[in-house]
């Protein structure tokens, strides 16, 4: 099984940066996921990362560190529109069949505020 | 980037009547897609995994014979709740997979629909 932890709430200011933690437990680790979810809405996919390091696409970054089973979002010149809750998503390698299962965090609800 | 459509996007319902959703992949073929439940600033809640052209892998909880998964072809999956009750209103959600082409087949990325928020009375 898996284990994902990230906070359950952050807030931030316009124009600034924050960083969403995440850290996870797994017996067979195949790639991390980073997804966006607004109230009401399905999640949105962000980024993904399955080597150690820095993927970066725009103000949206995402670091992993498998050894440490942690990874973290990182966003940039913060917008109003970015509050929204952040999941954190672990896949798990197959089996001999080929399933991989994706577990997902309760997710950090961001608020960004003038 | 690959786009999945689920319909209805909201359903209100009387106790002990069936409800139909349905999940499409709109511009890559899905041999998996999976149906997830979300309550209230919880999250996402893996119910089933939708297999082309074979039975429905359920997690541990999830009451096969109340959720019907059906995954007829490579873009359509739909997830019937049966005799609906009260405790059944949540939103629910289906997601595909696109295995990608070229540098993103790797990534296996998951795709999720809009969302069906049912509400049963």
């Amino acid at each position: 099984g898996q284990n994902i932890d990230q906070p359950t709430e952050m807030t931030a200011t316009e124009g600034a940066i924050v960083q969403i933690n995440c850290t996870y437990q797994t017996s067979g680790f195949n790639g991390l996921f980073w997804y966006q979810q607004h109230a009401g809405e399905a999640p949105t996919f962000l980024s993904y990362n399955v080597l150690d390091g820095l993927e970066e696409k725009g103000r949206f970054s995402s670091f992993l560190s498998r050894s440490k089973g942690y990874s973290y979002l990182l966003l940039k010149e913060l917008q109003m529109k970015d509050s929204a809750s952040y999941l954190c998503a672990v896949r798990e390698r197959g089996n001999s069949g080929g399933y991989q299962k994706v577990t997902f965090g309760i997710g950090t609800k961001l608020q960004v505020i003038p | 980037g690959a786009v999945v459509s689920q319909h209805p996007s909201r359903v209100i319902c009387k106790s002990g009547t069936s409800v139909k959703i349905e999940c499409r992949s709109l511009d890559f073929q899905a041999t998996t897609m999976f149906w997830y439940r979300q309550f209230p600033k919880q999250s996402l809640m893996l119910m089933a995994t939708s297999n082309e052209g074979s039975k429905a892998t359920y997690e541990q909880g999830v009451e096969k014979d109340k959720f019907l998964i059906n995954h007829a072809s490579l873009t359509l999956s739909t997830l019937t709740v049966t005799s609906a009750h009260p405790e059944d209103s949540s939103f629910y959600i289906c997601s595909a997979r696109d295995f990608g082409r070229g540098l993103l087949r790797s990534k296996n990325i998951q795709y999720f629909g809009a969302g069906t928020r049912l509400s049963v009375l």
